[in-house]
């Protein structure tokens, strides 16, 4: 079974610095999908970033970039220019290709400080 | 807004009861998802359908159901409610095709008492 998993519970960052957070994944699978979600306070889920496997190149979404190391399963999430709006529960997630579920890590809680 | 509608928002009912909570995908999205977070769980995917079919199934208890309608609104039936039920649920869906991603709606969240 596919696992995910993000070991920091929480992280705070000063506003306009930059923060990584990490996430490790266990598949047996070639072929998946990874993704970045952001839950603020309102509690809505907010798709961040996707990056495909077979895809070597990172991706990016203006101020968000991942650094995507397939052979070590790690999949870790760069926020930079950190803002106020920033602050939430980040939530790693795999799936495999076609409409499949999410399967989620347990988040981590960024804090942006003024 | 993810174009992902979710009625009610809140729901407060007691233990043994049965209530019904409601989601409208986007526009063109054939595929409804539905996950359950709570605190001691995390997010959990429940089940899937496609179509208006069964495509997968997770965590999902017994006790709760689920269907999706020709429209391809779909609600999510929880029966028998216990205090451990109390969670935010939350429906998502999306397109078929490689590197789709889900688009979740606000979520439902529902207090057990």
């Amino acid at each position: 079974a596919q696992t995910v998993t993000q070991s920091q519970p929480e992280m705070s960052v000063q506003e306009a610095e930059t923060v990584t957070l990490s996430c490790t994944y266990d598949t047996s699978e070639s072929d998946y999908y990874l993704f970045w979600y952001k839950q603020p306070p309102s509690r809505q889920m907010i798709l961040v970033i996707r990056q495909e496997a077979y895809k070597q190149q990172n991706a990016t979404e203006n101020r968000f970039s991942v650094n995507f190391q397939k052979a070590a399963k790690s999949f870790s999430l760069k926020i930079s220019d950190s803002q106020l709006g920033d602050a939430a529960m980040y939530f790693c997630a795999y799936s495999l290709p076609g409409a499949q579920k999410l399967v989620f890590g347990q988040g981590t809680r960024l804090t942006i400080n003024p | 807004d993810s174009g992902v509608t979710q009625t009610p928002k809140h729901l407060i009912t007691a233990t043994g009861q049965r209530v019904t909570l409601r989601c409208s995908p986007r526009s063109g999205d054939l595929s409804v998802y539905w996950y359950q977070q709570s605190l001691d769980q995390g997010l959990q995917f429940l089940i899937q359908y496609y179509n208006g079919e069964e495509r997968a199934k997770g965590n999902i208890l017994e006790r709760f159901s689920a269907q999706q309608f020709p429209d391809l609104h779909s609600e999510l039936n929880l029966s028998s409610l216990e205090l451990g039920d109390s969670a935010l649920y939350f429906c998502a869906s999306s397109v078929e095709g490689r590197a789709r991603p889900q688009y979740f709606g606000p979520g439902t969240r529902l207090l057990v008492l």
